[in-house]
Protein backbone atom coordinates (compact mmCIF):
# COMPACT_ATOMS: atom_id res chain seq x y z
CA UNK A 1 0.00 0.00 0.00
CA UNK A 2 0.78 4.07 -0.23
CA UNK A 3 1.64 3.89 3.79
CA UNK A 4 1.55 2.05 6.98
CA UNK A 5 -2.40 1.70 7.28
CA UNK A 6 -3.81 0.86 11.09
CA UNK A 7 -7.07 -0.65 12.06
CA UNK A 8 -9.20 0.34 13.81
CA UNK A 9 -8.29 4.19 13.88
CA UNK A 10 -10.29 4.45 17.58
CA UNK A 11 -11.34 1.52 19.85
CA UNK A 12 -13.50 2.15 22.83
CA UNK A 13 -13.73 -0.98 25.16
CA UNK A 14 -14.86 -1.79 28.67
CA UNK A 15 -12.57 -2.25 31.65
CA UNK A 16 -11.78 -6.28 31.14
CA UNK A 17 -12.13 -7.10 27.80
CA UNK A 18 -9.71 -8.10 25.30
CA UNK A 19 -8.50 -5.60 22.14
CA UNK A 20 -7.08 -6.23 19.14
CA UNK A 21 -5.17 -3.63 17.34
CA UNK A 22 -4.17 -4.21 13.55
CA UNK A 23 -0.98 -2.81 11.37
CA UNK A 24 -0.73 -3.32 7.54
CA UNK A 25 3.02 -1.95 6.89
CA UNK A 26 4.22 -0.70 3.62
CA UNK A 27 5.02 -3.71 1.25
CA UNK A 28 8.39 -5.15 1.43
CA UNK A 29 9.13 -3.44 4.58
CA UNK A 30 10.63 -6.16 6.39
CA UNK A 31 11.12 -4.41 9.76
CA UNK A 32 7.37 -3.61 11.88
CA UNK A 33 7.38 -1.30 15.12
CA UNK A 34 4.97 -0.98 17.52
CA UNK A 35 4.76 2.25 19.81
CA UNK A 36 2.70 3.81 23.02
CA UNK A 37 1.63 7.08 23.18
CA UNK A 38 -0.03 8.47 26.01
CA UNK A 39 -1.49 12.03 26.38
CA UNK A 40 1.53 14.12 27.06
CA UNK A 41 3.90 12.05 26.91
CA UNK A 42 6.75 10.71 24.93
CA UNK A 43 6.87 7.33 22.27
CA UNK A 44 7.13 3.95 24.59
CA UNK A 45 8.37 1.53 22.45
CA UNK A 46 6.84 -1.96 22.80
CA UNK A 47 8.09 -4.43 20.55
CA UNK A 48 10.08 -4.95 17.01
CA UNK A 49 9.56 -7.41 14.52
CA UNK A 50 12.29 -8.45 11.81
CA UNK A 51 10.61 -10.43 9.54
CA UNK A 52 8.41 -12.68 11.42
CA UNK A 53 10.26 -12.87 14.66
CA UNK A 54 10.15 -10.37 17.46
CA UNK A 55 14.25 -10.01 18.29
CA UNK A 56 13.26 -7.27 21.02
CA UNK A 57 10.32 -7.72 22.89
CA UNK A 58 11.39 -5.68 26.03
CA UNK A 59 9.07 -2.70 25.95
CA UNK A 60 5.52 -5.36 26.69
CA UNK A 61 3.90 -3.54 29.81
CA UNK A 62 2.73 -6.56 31.20
CA UNK A 63 2.06 -10.55 29.98
CA UNK A 64 -1.02 -8.99 28.95
CA UNK A 65 0.23 -7.49 26.13
CA UNK A 66 1.01 -9.46 23.15
CA UNK A 67 2.16 -9.40 19.36
CA UNK A 68 2.33 -11.54 16.50
CA UNK A 69 3.28 -11.10 12.58
CA UNK A 70 2.26 -12.98 9.93
CA UNK A 71 3.72 -13.76 6.56
CA UNK A 72 6.19 -10.85 7.05
CA UNK A 73 3.50 -8.41 6.69
CA UNK A 74 0.36 -7.33 8.91
CA UNK A 75 1.11 -7.37 12.61
CA UNK A 76 -1.79 -7.63 15.13
CA UNK A 77 -1.20 -6.37 18.94
CA UNK A 78 -3.41 -8.13 21.50
CA UNK A 79 -4.15 -6.21 25.13
CA UNK A 80 -5.90 -9.34 27.05
CA UNK A 81 -8.31 -8.21 30.49
CA UNK A 82 -7.98 -4.51 29.05
CA UNK A 83 -7.20 -1.50 32.29
CA UNK A 84 -7.91 1.91 32.29
CA UNK A 85 -4.28 2.61 32.34
CA UNK A 86 -3.84 1.02 28.73
CA UNK A 87 -5.71 4.05 27.26
CA UNK A 88 -3.63 5.83 24.60
CA UNK A 89 -2.40 5.86 21.04
CA UNK A 90 -0.95 2.98 19.78
CA UNK A 91 1.32 3.93 16.91
CA UNK A 92 3.04 1.29 14.21
CA UNK A 93 5.94 1.94 12.01
CA UNK A 94 7.77 0.10 9.23
CA UNK A 95 11.22 0.28 7.58
CA UNK A 96 12.98 -1.74 4.69
CA UNK A 97 15.43 -2.92 7.72
CA UNK A 98 16.26 -3.06 11.01
CA UNK A 99 20.29 -3.91 11.05
CA UNK A 100 22.73 -2.12 12.40
CA UNK A 101 23.70 -0.29 9.12
CA UNK A 102 19.82 0.92 8.90
CA UNK A 103 19.88 4.00 6.73
CA UNK A 104 15.97 3.51 6.05
CA UNK A 105 13.47 5.78 7.69
CA UNK A 106 10.57 5.21 9.48
CA UNK A 107 6.99 5.11 8.36
CA UNK A 108 4.31 5.79 10.85
CA UNK A 109 0.64 4.86 10.65
CA UNK A 110 -1.90 7.34 11.95
CA UNK A 111 -2.45 5.25 15.22
CA UNK A 112 -5.12 3.35 16.94
CA UNK A 113 -6.68 5.53 19.78
CA UNK A 114 -7.76 3.13 22.47
CA UNK A 115 -10.28 4.25 25.21
CA UNK A 116 -11.05 1.56 28.06
CA UNK A 117 -13.97 2.93 30.45
CA UNK B 1 19.70 3.38 28.43
CA UNK B 2 20.01 5.78 25.64
CA UNK B 3 18.02 8.93 26.37
CA UNK B 4 16.75 11.76 24.26
CA UNK B 5 15.80 14.81 25.34
CA UNK B 6 14.12 18.09 23.34
CA UNK B 7 14.78 21.61 24.49
CA UNK B 8 12.50 23.67 24.38
CA UNK B 9 9.46 22.01 24.99
CA UNK B 10 6.73 24.43 23.20
CA UNK B 11 8.03 27.63 21.08
CA UNK B 12 6.36 29.93 19.73
CA UNK B 13 7.53 32.57 16.76
CA UNK B 14 6.00 35.34 14.45
CA UNK B 15 5.58 33.93 10.89
CA UNK B 16 8.76 34.21 8.67
CA UNK B 17 11.20 33.83 11.46
CA UNK B 18 13.67 31.65 11.41
CA UNK B 19 14.13 28.90 14.50
CA UNK B 20 16.29 25.88 15.93
CA UNK B 21 14.85 23.19 17.96
CA UNK B 22 17.49 21.07 19.65
CA UNK B 23 17.40 17.73 20.16
CA UNK B 24 20.37 15.85 22.75
CA UNK B 25 21.13 12.05 23.31
CA UNK B 26 23.54 10.50 25.83
CA UNK B 27 25.09 7.39 24.43
CA UNK B 28 26.80 8.65 20.85
CA UNK B 29 27.02 4.59 20.00
CA UNK B 30 24.00 5.70 17.63
CA UNK B 31 23.76 4.67 13.72
CA UNK B 32 21.71 7.46 12.75
CA UNK B 33 19.00 10.26 13.73
CA UNK B 34 16.00 10.98 12.21
CA UNK B 35 13.52 13.98 12.70
CA UNK B 36 10.17 13.79 12.50
CA UNK B 37 6.85 15.90 12.79
CA UNK B 38 3.07 15.16 14.16
CA UNK B 39 0.70 17.25 13.59
CA UNK B 40 -2.31 16.53 16.13
CA UNK B 41 -4.27 13.37 15.92
CA UNK B 42 -1.81 12.11 13.28
CA UNK B 43 1.14 9.66 13.25
CA UNK B 44 4.53 10.76 12.48
CA UNK B 45 5.99 12.01 9.15
CA UNK B 46 10.00 11.59 8.61
CA UNK B 47 11.82 14.76 7.98
CA UNK B 48 15.12 13.96 7.68
CA UNK B 49 17.50 11.11 8.53
CA UNK B 50 20.95 11.90 9.35
CA UNK B 51 23.41 8.71 8.94
CA UNK B 52 25.89 8.52 11.47
CA UNK B 53 28.48 9.54 9.37
CA UNK B 54 27.14 12.38 8.17
CA UNK B 55 27.10 15.68 9.24
CA UNK B 56 23.85 17.32 7.97
CA UNK B 57 20.65 17.01 6.10
CA UNK B 58 18.72 19.42 4.20
CA UNK B 59 15.66 19.41 2.56
CA UNK B 60 13.75 22.41 1.31
CA UNK B 61 13.64 24.92 4.18
CA UNK B 62 14.61 22.01 7.01
CA UNK B 63 18.39 21.72 7.80
CA UNK B 64 19.49 19.37 10.44
CA UNK B 65 22.55 18.43 11.68
CA UNK B 66 23.96 16.13 13.80
CA UNK B 67 27.02 15.99 16.17
CA UNK B 68 27.54 12.39 17.31
CA UNK B 69 30.39 13.19 19.81
CA UNK B 70 28.58 15.89 21.76
CA UNK B 71 25.45 14.03 21.55
CA UNK B 72 23.70 16.43 19.52
CA UNK B 73 21.41 17.43 16.70
CA UNK B 74 19.53 20.62 15.46
CA UNK B 75 16.78 21.50 13.02
CA UNK B 76 16.82 24.82 11.39
CA UNK B 77 13.61 26.06 10.38
CA UNK B 78 14.08 28.70 7.66
CA UNK B 79 11.37 31.64 7.43
CA UNK B 80 8.87 29.68 9.40
CA UNK B 81 4.98 29.49 8.10
CA UNK B 82 1.99 28.87 10.31
CA UNK B 83 1.64 25.11 7.97
CA UNK B 84 5.28 24.31 10.01
CA UNK B 85 2.60 24.48 13.52
CA UNK B 86 3.38 20.45 14.77
CA UNK B 87 5.10 18.71 17.22
CA UNK B 88 8.50 18.22 16.22
CA UNK B 89 10.23 14.62 17.47
CA UNK B 90 13.94 13.47 17.06
CA UNK B 91 14.63 9.64 17.51
CA UNK B 92 18.36 7.96 17.42
CA UNK B 93 18.53 4.32 15.96
CA UNK B 94 21.15 2.59 18.38
CA UNK B 95 20.69 -1.11 16.65
CA UNK B 96 18.02 -2.43 18.87
CA UNK B 97 15.67 0.59 18.62
CA UNK B 98 14.75 4.02 18.04
CA UNK B 99 14.48 6.46 21.05
CA UNK B 100 12.49 8.74 20.66
CA UNK B 101 12.42 12.46 22.58
CA UNK B 102 9.10 13.93 24.07
CA UNK B 103 9.13 16.80 21.28
CA UNK B 104 8.95 20.29 20.95
CA UNK B 105 5.78 21.48 20.47
CA UNK B 106 6.40 24.58 17.64
CA UNK B 107 3.35 27.37 16.87
CA UNK B 108 3.92 29.58 14.17
CA UNK B 109 1.70 32.79 14.74
CA UNK B 110 0.13 34.52 11.04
Amino acid sequence: GAGVSQSPSNKVTEKGKDVELRCDPISGHTALYWYRQSLGQGLEFLIYFQGNSAPDKSGLPSDRFSAERTGGSVSTLTIQRTQQEDSAVYLCASSYTSSSSYNSPLHFGNGTRLTVT
Amino acid sequence: KQEVTQIPAALSVPEGENLVLNCSFTDSAIYNLQWFRQDPGKGLTSLLLIQSSQREQTSGRLNASLDKSSGRSTLYIAASQPGDSATYLCAVWAGNQFYFGTGTSLTVIP
